[in-house]
């Protein structure tokens, strides 16, 4: 079966523009996460989204981020007025409960 | 607030070696602790999760066990492979959150 899905996988883009980060997670799944990770840091947890649940967003860094969840499946990450620091790859992974996680490949986000 | 911590940061090894990675983490108060490989590029894998209850848990080459009252883990890899080379990262859940914290990972390589 298909696994975790995200794209684009490159993103290149001016500082000060939107940007929209796409996670497709396995079908079934209920829970989906999302997290950043920079150039010799480890994972940065940014929002969590649980079935039906108010989604935690405590990791998310600013207001420029948001997160959508629609129909308990496909996920977007959108950064307005995108910064230079937000320039790392993006992460999605999705699970069942209590099972592992399943990690896309990743979104690379460069801000020039 | 609970701090995941991987020794050593990189760790290079011949070919045959066994091999044991470090993870400690400071509240024993876990849910579960995941263990990861990551490849140059490409998202996370799950290799081993060990829940709260469970001391290790084994797949393969692999051996990963956990002592949560010292705030411990650690994976044991039996005759390391080139193909092994990869950061591998591990991860615990935090009691009554659904938020994985990650270390900062151990780069492996293994010499032909």
């Amino acid at each position: 079966g298909a696994g975790v899905s995200q794209s684009p996988s490159n993103k290149v883009t001016e500082k000060g523009k939107d940007v929209e980060l796409r996670c497709d997670p396995i079908s079934g799944h209920t829970a989906l996460y999302w997290y950043r990770q920079s150039l010799g840091q480890g994972l940065e947890f940014l929002i969590y989204f649980q079935g039906n649940s108010a989604p935690d967003k405590s990791g998310l860094p600013s207001d420029r981020f948001s997160a959508e969840r629609t129909g308990g499946s496909v996920s977007t990450l959108t950064i307005q007025r995108t910064q230079q620091e937000d320039s790392a790859v993006y992460l999605c992974a999705s699970s069942s409960l209590n099972q592992p996680q399943h990690f896309g490949d990743g979104t690379r986000l460069s801000i020039l | 607030k609970q701090e995941v911590t991987q020794i050593p940061a990189a760790l290079s090894v011949p070919e045959g070696e066994n091999l044991v990675l470090n993870c400690s983490f400071t509240d024993s108060a876990i849910y579960n602790l995941q263990w990861f490989r990551q490849d140059p590029g490409k998202g996370l894998t799950s290799l081993l999760l060990i829940q709260s209850s469970q001391r290790e848990q084994t797949s393969g080459r692999l051996n990963a066990s956990l002592d949560k009252s010292s705030g411990r883990s650690t994976l044991y890899i039996a005759a390391s492979q080139p193909g092994d080379s990869a950061t591998y990262l591990c991860a615990v859940v935090s009691s009554g959150t659904y938020k994985y914290i990650f270390g900062t990972g151990t780069r492996l390589k293994v010499l032909a």
